[in-house]
């Protein structure tokens, strides 16, 4: 399996345009995790999905972050409109359980709102 | 509320020690630890869970311990090896009906040649 994936790799742009970031989670693993990573705050979990439904939003910093999953193989995290404070590392990550197995990450989106 | 700490934030050792990281939590009712590591520009690679029935788990020269009582996790490294050099995180799972994992700041370590 070619792992987790996550595109684009690096995204900048400007304050007040959307942004998209993607994520396709390892195939048959049923939980998907947004995760965002600041040098001030860490890694902080934003939402996480289970068999596409969205299990837990609560560190969703607000109403212009929304995550969607349509199906199995694809999520997106969109910014809309994004802020220079949105600047940050967000990792996509899927594991086949949420009890007893490993958590696999994508290498992250670097995103620069200037 | 469930805070993860890990000192010290950074540690520079020659090749060949052995060491070990630290991680502790405030709140010692966690159903699962995992100590992941990070390499510059990438995203984590899970090391080792240990779940909280458990006292260590090993793997190659990597060891984790586990006290939940005293809200303590190590993670062990034997003969440490310049690839060693990375960001080691710990994160906690509060509970066994929650997916959310709780991260320490992470501690980088640096193994020179």
């Amino acid at each position: 399996d070619a792992g987790v994936i996550q595109s684009p790799r690096h995204e900048v742009t400007e304050m007040g345009q959307e942004v998209t970031l993607r994520c396709k989670p390892i195939s048959g693993h049923d939980y998907l995790f947004w995760y965002r990573q600041t040098m001030m705050r860490g890694l902080e979990l934003l939402i996480y999905f289970n068999n596409n439904v969205p299990i837990d939003d609560s560190g969703m910093p607000e109403d212009r972050f929304s995550a969607k999953m349509p199906n199995a193989s694809f999520s997106t995290l969109k910014i809309q409109p994004s802020e220079p404070r949105d600047s940050a590392v967000y990792f996509c990550a899927s594991s086949s359980d949420i009890v007893g197995e490993k958590l696999f990450f994508g290498s992250g989106t670097q995103l620069s709102v200037l | 509320k469930q805070e993860v700490t890990q000192i010290p934030a950074a540690l520079s050792v020659p090749e060949g020690e052995n060491l070990v990281l630290n991680c502790s939590f405030t709140d010692s009712a966690i159903y699962n630890l995992q100590w992941f590591r990070q390499d510059p520009g990438k995203g984590l690679t899970s090391l080792l869970l240990i779940q909280s029935s458990q006292r260590e788990q090993t793997s190659g020269r990597l060891n984790a311990s586990l006290d939940k009582s005293s809200g303590r996790s190590t993670l062990y490294i034997a003969a440490s090896q310049p690839g060693d050099s990375a960001t080691y995180l710990c994160a906690v799972r509060p509970s066994s009906n929650t997916g959310k994992l709780i991260f320490g700041q992470g501690t980088t370590l640096q193994v020179k040649p």
